[in-house]
C-alpha cells in the first residue's frame, strides 16, 4: 500500500540542526512531491515547504528560509528536510506528506516524528 | 494568528449535521481551491475534502465541503463519535505558502 514512513524522534540543543528522513513506498516516488508540515505540542499545522521528487525544484516557507533544506534520493525514494539552527520554537512534531505539487493537497502522510529542541 | 480563521470548537449530538467555517482572503481562498484535513487524537492529519468539495476514496459521504467567495465549509452530517477530531482547512496562498486554518476541535456530545 502506499505509505510513508518517517524517521524517529529526535532531542537537540539550540543552535543545533536536525534531519528528517521520509521512506516513501507503494507508488512511482518521482511522479509526485513531497511537502513538510509541522505541528507544535497543542497547536496547528504549518507548512514548511515542498520538493518535487521529479526533478528536486523546491518551495520554501518565508518564515524559514535560510534554515531549512528539502532533498530527495530517488534511488531509495526517500525525502529529507533539515532544519538548522534549532531554536526552543522548534520543537514540533514533523510530518512529511505527499503531493503532486506546492499547490495540491497532501493525500498520504507520514506518521510524524517528534523533534525536541532543549538545553 | 493563523492566516485561516476557523472557529476553535464545534460540537453536535449523534446523529446531527454540524458545520464549520474556514474565512480567508482574495490571496488565498478567493483564488485558490480548499482543502480539508481531520486529526484524529494522537494521530497523523488525513486529507478529508480536496478541491473545495471532491472526497478521496474511502471518506465516506456524510462529509461535503464547500466555497463560495473568500469562505469555506465542512459539513458532516449523520454525526458519529468517531467524528471527534481536531479539523483543519488550508489553501494556496498567492504569496507562494500554503496556510492553514488554526484548527476546530469537534466535539460529538
Amino acid at each position: 500500500q502506499v505509505q510513508l514512513v518517517q524517521s524517529g524522534a529526535e532531542v537537540k540543543k539550540p543552535g543545533a540542526s536536525v534531519k528528517v528522513s521520509c521512506k516513501a513506498s507503494g507508488y512511482t516516488f518521482t511522479s509526485y512531491g513531497i511537502s513538510w508540515v509541522r505541528q507544535a505540542p497543542g497547536q496547528g499545522l504549518e507548512w514548511m515547504g515542498w520538493i518535487s521528487a521529479y526533478n528536486g525544484n523546491t518551495n520554501y516557507a518565508q518564515k524559514l528560509q535560510g534554515r531549512v533544506t528539502m532533498t530527495t534520493d530517488t534511488s531509495t525514494s526517500t525525502a529529507y528536510m533539515e532544519l538548522r539552527s534549532l531554536r526552543s520554537d522548534d520543537t514540533a512534531v514533523y510530518y512529511c506528506a505527499r503531493a503532486v505539487a506546492p499547490w495540491a493537497a497532501f493525500d498520504i502522510w507520514g506518521q510524524g516524528t517528534m523533534v525536541t529542541v532543549s538545553s | 494568528q493563523s492566516v485561516l480563521t476557523q472557529p476553535p470548537s464545534a460540537s453536535g449530538t449523534p446523529g446531527q449535521r454540524v458545520t464549520i467555517s474556514c474565512s480567508g482572503s482574495s490571496s488565498n481562498i478567493g483564488s485558490n481551491t480548499v482543502n480539508w484535513y481531520q486529526q484524529l487524537p494522537g494521530t497523523a492529519p488525513k486529507l478529508l475534502i480536496y478541491s473545495n468539495n471532491q472526497r478521496p476514496s474511502g471518506v465516506p459521504d456524510r462529509f461535503s465541503g464547500s466555497k463560495s467567495g473568500t469562505s469555506a465549509s465542512l459539513a458532516i452530517s449523520g454525526l458519529q463519535s468517531e467524528d471527534e477530531a481536531d479539523y483543519y482547512c488550508a489553501a494556496w496562498d498567492d504569496s507562494l505558502n500554503e496556510v492553514f486554518g488554526g484548527g476546530t476541535k469537534l466535539t460529538v456530545l
